[in-house]
Formats: structure tokens, sequence, C-alpha cells
């Protein structure tokens, strides 16, 4: 599995402020990047995706940036809440026409919201 | 829709012994992965059905670690025999084959313990 690099390991923001986590990938065939949230206990539950045909996704307060020549891309909470305490992380994938493949997941950001 | 449901959520046993973890994946979903998830190295795929077929096996550690999916309903990881290094917590997940990068519904994991 090529890898998927994010960053930062741990993040604290103050409840309003903007999160920031930011991931990098090396494999060129990657065509879907979604950003997994994970709470104390639970399994990840899909949050927002990507694919490389555009720069942004937004949904709430959340949105993804996406620079494909960079190859990295970034996901970025708005008017952060407590509620946001939990471990992100990004991933990727592409379709071998085999059906569904697995996804590669960055090593996680702990997120902490001070409120 | 119960989701993806795992069992046990605890497994606490001795080093030498047999560990056998359960998955019921999400009715109607034909794609079933097995993660592994440690501090150290975050989320690992270490196998993937598709139609109960094993795709790809090459996340799996060792020849310790064995996986079946009988059918559409039911999947085991077994670990024989386990050593105190293949503690982590043990997630299954499903998604619907028929589209790429379909979305994975993951469980709440198996927090596996060998002492």
């Amino acid at each position: 599995q090529q890898q998927v690099k994010q960053s930062p390991q741990s993040l604290i923001v103050q409840k309003g402020g903007i999160s920031i986590i930011n991931c990098a990938y090396e494999n060129t065939a990657f065509d879907y990047f979604p950003w997994y949230q994970q709470f104390p206990g639970k399994g990840p539950a899909l949050l927002i995706a990507i694919r490389p045909d555009v720069s942004e996704k937004k949904e709430g307060r959340f949105t993804i940036s996406f620079n494909k020549s960079a190859k990295q891309f970034s996901l970025h909470i708005m008017d952060s809440q407590p509620g946001d305490s939990a471990t992100y992380f990004c991933a990727a994938s592409y379709y071998s026409g085999g059906g569904a493949d697995g996804l590669t997941f960055g090593k996680g950001t702990h997120l902490i919201i001070q409120p | 829709d119960a989701g993806v449901i795992q069992s046990p959520r605890h497994e606490v046993t001795e080093m030498g012994q047999e560990v056998t973890l359960r998955c019921k994946p999400i009715s109607g979903h034909n794609s079933l992965f097995w993660y592994r998830q440690t501090m150290m190295r975050g989320l690992e795929l270490l196998i993937y059905f598709n139609n109960n077929v094993p795709i790809d096996d090459s996340g799996m550690p060792e020849d310790r670690f064995s996986a079946k999916m009988p059918n559409a309903s039911f999947s085991t990881l077994k670990i024989q025999p386990s050593e105190p290094r293949d503690s982590a917590v043990y997630f299954c997940a499903s998604s619907a084959q028929g589209a790429p990068n379909e979305k994975l519904f993951f469980g709440s994991g198996t927090q596996l313990s060998v002492l």
C-alpha cells in the first residue's frame, strides 16, 4: 500500500476557531480522498470525501481543499466546537475495477476543541 | 439497520492462545474489510473480500493470521498462536459494491489484549 502522510499528530483549537489538518500522498493513481472521524470506543465514520477533479468541497462547517499538483489535501473545520473533538483520519484509494478496494489511511490527528 | 456488528468487544487472552474475532457486515454489502489499529501504526488494512472471495491479503502480518468469509453475512479473523504484539483494536468494515470507492461502514471494533 502507498503511504499517506498526515499532520499534525495532535491539535488543540479554541472553540470558534479553525481547525486545519493536512495530508500528502505519493501514488498519483489515487482518485478518492475521504476523511473519517472517530470518537473514543467507536469505529471511524465517513465525514466528507473529494475526488481530484475538483479543488474544494464543502459540507456545512467542513471543507476539503485539494491540490493535485502538490499531491496534498487538507480538512478545514470552521467554527470548531467541543463536539468536534475526535480523531480524524485522511485516506486515499483508487478503483482497480475489481470492486471496492481498501483505503490507505493516514495515522490520524487527535483534535481537541477547548471551550 | 444495525450496522456492522463485531464480537467480542473486548478480548483478553494469554500468549499462545487462539483468538477468533467475528464480524457481521451490513446486509446487502458485498465487500468486507479487516483493519487493525494501533497507536504506532494507525489503521492498517489486513485483508478484504469482495463477494466472499479474498482479494488482497498482503496486509496480513504473518501466517499466524487467517481470515474467512464463508457467506455474505459472516467473517472471522483468527490469530493462532497469539502474541503480545498482536494487541490492538481490530475493526471490520463493509461497503456496497457497484461503484468505485464506496463508503466504508466500520463496526465498533474488538479490543484485543494478549498478555
